[in-house]
């Protein structure tokens, strides 16, 4: 079946420092990539997502990249704040669109971001 | 708060007892999902509905398990005969019909802990 690796699994940085969140996936058809930030006992929310007819995407100081030769995609954040502590989750779509045109997705395991005063 | 609602937020029950959930998605979301989420993982997708038809389960759904959408608005997720194994936060996420149907608005989850 489809699988989704995410590392690293926990990342600690300091106040105004970058963050690299690193992910790759199993199936070539896929052509949807979400990141969803989760605060401890809130919903997923998603914060940036890229197709995969684009290989960059940046939304103020987040960005995303892809390279679909390699399957792998990433999550940059940038100038990180302590507001950006949470668990950060990437996902991709799955092979078979479900019937009726929905979409499956498959989630990594999440990275804890720890941004450090 | 006009995004996707879930009740019970938490849920404690007894091993054997039946519980159910429910999940309103955003108006005019045609899409609903159910995925469950345990601790230190991501979410896992269960099952899929687009408006009243119930199209896709993963094999993660047992036979205890069973949800409905049956005006194609809210879903409920029904777990017969709750097993320890069970307990795990409950995600349902909606997407619109159209433009942008890949992205998929999650509700708060309700946390279900079997005893």
């Amino acid at each position: 079946g489809e699988n989704v690796e995410q590392h690293p699994s926990t990342l600690s940085v300091q106040e105004g420092d970058s963050a690299v969140i690193k992910c790759t996936y199993s199936d070539s058809a896929s052509n949807y990539f979400p990141w969803y930030k989760q605060e401890l006992g809130k919903r997923p929310q998603l914060i940036i997502d890229i197709r995969s007819n684009v290989g960059e995407k940046k939304d103020q100081r987040i960005a995303v990249t892809l390279n679909k030769t390699a399957k792998h995609f990433s999550l940059h954040i940038t100038e990180t704040q302590p507001e950006d502590s949470a668990v950060y989750f990437c996902a991709a779509d799955s092979i078979a669109k479900l019937t009726g045109g929905g979409n499956k997705l498959t989630f990594g395991t999440g990275t804890q971001l720890k941004v450090e005063l | 708060d006009t995004g996707v609602s879930q009740d019970p937020r938490h849920k404690i029950t007894k091993r054997g007892q039946n519980v159910t959930f429910r999940c309103d998605p955003i108006s005019e979301h045609n899409r609903l999902y159910w995925y469950r989420q345990t601790l230190g993982q991501g979410p896992e997708f269960l099952t899929y509905f687009q408006n009243e038809a119930q199209l896709e389960k993963s094999r993660l759904l047992s036979d205890r398990f069973s949800a409905e959408r049956p005006k194609g608005s809210f879903s409920t997720l029904e777990i017969q005969r709750t097993e320890q194994g069970d307990s795990a936060m409950y995600l349902c996420a909606s997407s619109p019909w159209g433009r942008d149907t890949d992205t998929q608005y999650f509700g708060p989850g309700t946390r279900l802990t079997v005893l």
